[in-house]
């Protein structure tokens, strides 16, 4: 069954340290890796998309990570800000066509002062 | 803005009662989907338009579900004889043209929350 898992379900840190997220998944075929912020009350907002052959991507101070040999993505957040208060969903596509995208359940990360 | 638009933002009604969602992609973008998201949970599938191609309806939960999409561009979820557990986020997004095997993002709306009394 394809799967998409997160770790830690949720997270606090203070303003101004990093922090990592991760993602493990079993899905096959794989078509391409995405991370997703989502504040509250908010739709998911596109991060990252990296396919099968790149290992990094970054977006300001977020950076993605993958390894497709053991199936594992990993988000770093640098410098963190209280408007990285949020929701990082991983989303996997599962083939090259249509809506085969497989959600994870997110990580909560809370940015305190 | 240009983004996708869904409405209403919230809707409240009574158990038994039929309800519509309406989405308003990004103009231009082929492909839009319905998303169900419940209280702490990943996002749930329900239905993919692409083009003029017959939609993917195999996510959806049971036959009170439906959606359609008129001239390609806003599409309706309509859920009939509203129950309990209908309630949830209601997420409609949209892309440039099937996003699964290419780089294109999917673009989200806000959700319509949806809480059935």
């Amino acid at each position: 069954k394809n799967q998409v898992e997160q770790s830690p379900q949720s997270l606090i840190i203070l303003e101004g340290k990093n922090c990592t997220l991760q993602c493990n998944y079993t899905v096959s075929p794989f078509s391409n890796l995405r991370w997703y912020k989502q504040d509250t009350g908010r739709g998911p907002v596109s991060l990252t998309i990296m396919t099968f052959s790149e290992n990094t991507k970054s977006n300001g101070r977020y950076t993605a990570t993958l390894d497709a040999d053991t199936k594992q993505s990993s988000l770093h957040i640098t410098a963190s800000q209280l408007s990285d208060s949020a929701s990082y969903i991983c989303v996997v596509s599962a083939g090259d066509y249509g809506q085969n995208f497989v959600f994870g359940p997110g990580t909560r990360l809370s940015v305190l002062p | 803005g240009a983004g996708v638009s869904q409405s209403p933002s919230n809707k409240v009604t009574e158990k038994g009662k039929d309800v519509e969602l309406r989405c308003d992609p990004i103009s231009g973008h082929t492909a839009l989907y319905w998303y169900r998201q419940s209280l702490g949970q990943g996002l749930e599938f329900l239905i993919y338009f692409q083009g003029n191609s017959a939609p993917d309806k195999s996510g959806l939960p049971s036959d009170r579900f439906s959606a359609e999409r008129t001239g390609g561009s806003v599409s309706t979820l309509t859920i009939q004889r509203t129950q309990q557990e209908d309630s949830a986020v209601y997420l409609c997004a949209s892309s440039l043209r099937d996003a699964a095997g290419s780089n294109q993002p999917q673009h989200f709306g806000d959700g319509t929350r949806l809480s059935i009394l």
